[in-house]
């Protein structure tokens, strides 16, 4: 079964870090380029970063430059996020997507995480 | 953050058409091609159209999805219960870096 789950979510202060997993079974992962994307409560989706299938090429949405990095592990089958200087407004639930053709047609359930002293 | 705006809700009685639409810009549905993604409460997003009008298999042909110029939009015919979500669209977006954006979601309700 084509599977993403995620993982590493929690309750954090401002100004810390947390880093999320995603892992990735049932697919080639190293063929695919992976993405995040986030849903603060009761809003919509927003696309938070993306990666390519080697992991050479990254690109972050404005909102979390500098703060966030993408990364990922083939031999692992796992993609992560590494999330530094967190804000109240980084509280969302996360979820790792996978890219295919134009679309993201593989979501993982997501993990939340929640800023907040 | 959105760029994309859709209709905060619609609804319809069992068996009807509805329709959601979506408004975007020529960096990025006007130059890209469009996906619908629905969401039940408390779920995960799921792909329902792809490359415009393309359905995933599993996906049923009530659903539909067209574009014109710098809007798209999806069709639910023969609307059901289980079709209550909410619904987005998202587009590849050139001005921004090849960011992804996505609609602003639109609330299905059955009546």
């Amino acid at each position: 079964e084509v599977q993403l789950v995620e993982s590493g979510g929690g309750l954090v202060q401002p100004g810390g870090s947390l880093r999320l997993s995603c892992a990735a079974s049932g697919f080639t992962f190293s063929s695919y380029w992976m993405h995040w994307v986030r849903q603060a409560p009761g809003k919509g989706l927003v696309w938070v970063s993306r990666i390519n299938s080697d992991g050479s090429s990254t690109n972050n949405a404005d909102s979390v430059k500098g703060r966030f990095t993408i990364s990922r592990d083939n031999a692992k089958n796992t993609l992560y996020l590494q999330m530094n200087s967190l804000r109240a407004e980084d509280t969302a639930v996360y979820y790792c997507a996978r890219k295919a053709d134009d679309a993201f047609d593989i979501w993982g359930q997501g993990t939340m995480v929640t800023v907040s002293s | 953050q959105s760029v994309l705006t859709q209709p905060p809700s619609a609804s319809g009685t069992p068996g009807q058409r509805v329709t959601i639409s979506c408004s975007g810009s020529s960096s990025n549905i006007g130059s890209n091609t469009v996906n619908w993604y629905q969401q039940l409460p408390g779920t995960a997003p799921k792909l329902l159209i792809y490359s415009n009008n393309q359905r995933p298999s599993g996906v049923p042909d009530r659903f539909s999805g067209s574009k014109s110029g710098t809007s798209a939009s999806l069709a639910i015919s023969g609307l059901q219960s289980e079709d209550e979500a909410d619904y987005y669209c998202a587009a590849w977006d050139d001005s921004l870096n090849g960011q992804r954006v996505f609609g602003t979601g639109t609330k299905v309700t059955v009546l």
